[in-house]
């Protein structure tokens, strides 16, 4: 059973730090790995998807890397800012069967002005 | 549509009292998840459809959850003779096709008093 762990589960920093989020898997048999960042009362909005082929994807000031063999991503944050204020969780989808996707219990970031 | 649409957004019923949410997932999607978020909790996988047949059903938590989706679009999620444990943000998902990007809908927050 694919478990997911994200540490840390709470960070505040000072606006224009720069950070690191971990995401861990214990299945490393995966499809591909999406993070995702959800506002207090919202939904989940999609940031980054990684196939198990790739080892990043960058979107503006966000990167994500993959090490499939040894269960890892990590999200970084360059310059962050109050609005990156949201819990960022990362979804892990099986390879095979039904691709199941599970989910870690998310960090929450809080950017202080 | 543009994005995921669930309704309602609020459901405030009494305890034993039957309940339906609404998924109405981005047009095209053939993929279709629920899952429950509970307060302080990361999601918990309820059901998956591939078009209107639902492959996995394992996350149900009991005979009470039921879900059906029509015309491999619409989906709805019934909870019979609900339960105070049953109140969380239940949240619809959708993807073009299985292995693809997860978009998400704002969630059903349902309160059972």
């Amino acid at each position: 059973k694919q478990e997911v762990t994200q540490i840390p589960a709470a960070l505040s920093v000072p606006e224009g730090e720069n950070l690191v989020l971990n995401c861990s898997f214990t299945d490393s048999a995966i499809y591909n790995l999406q993070w995702f960042r959800q506002d207090p009362g919202k939904g989940l909005t999609s940031l980054l998807l990684i196939q198990s082929s790739q080892r990043e994807q960058t979107s503006g000031r966000l990167n994500a890397s993959l090490d499939k063999s040894s269960g890892r991503s990590t999200l970084y944050i360059a310059a962050s800012q109050p609005g990156d204020s949201a819990t960022y969780l990362c979804a892990v989808r099986q390879a095979g069967g039904y691709q199941k996707v599970t989910f870690g219990i998310g960090t929450k970031l809080q950017v202080i002005p | 549509g543009a994005g995921v649409s669930q309704s309602p957004s609020n459901k405030v019923t009494e305890k034993g009292k039957d309940v339906e949410l609404r998924c109405d997932p981005i047009s095209g999607h053939t993929a279709l998840y629920w899952y429950r978020q509970s307060l302080g909790q990361g999601l918990e996988f309820l059901i998956y459809f591939q078009g209107n047949s639902a492959p996995d059903k394992s996350g149900l938590p009991s005979d009470r959850f039921s879900a059906e989706r029509t015309g491999g679009s619409v989906s709805t999620l019934t909870i019979q003779r609900t339960q105070q444990e049953d109140s969380a943000v239940y949240l619809c998902a959708s993807s073009q096709r299985l292995h693809e990007k997860l978009f998400f809908g704002s969630g059903t927050q349902l309160s059972v008093l």
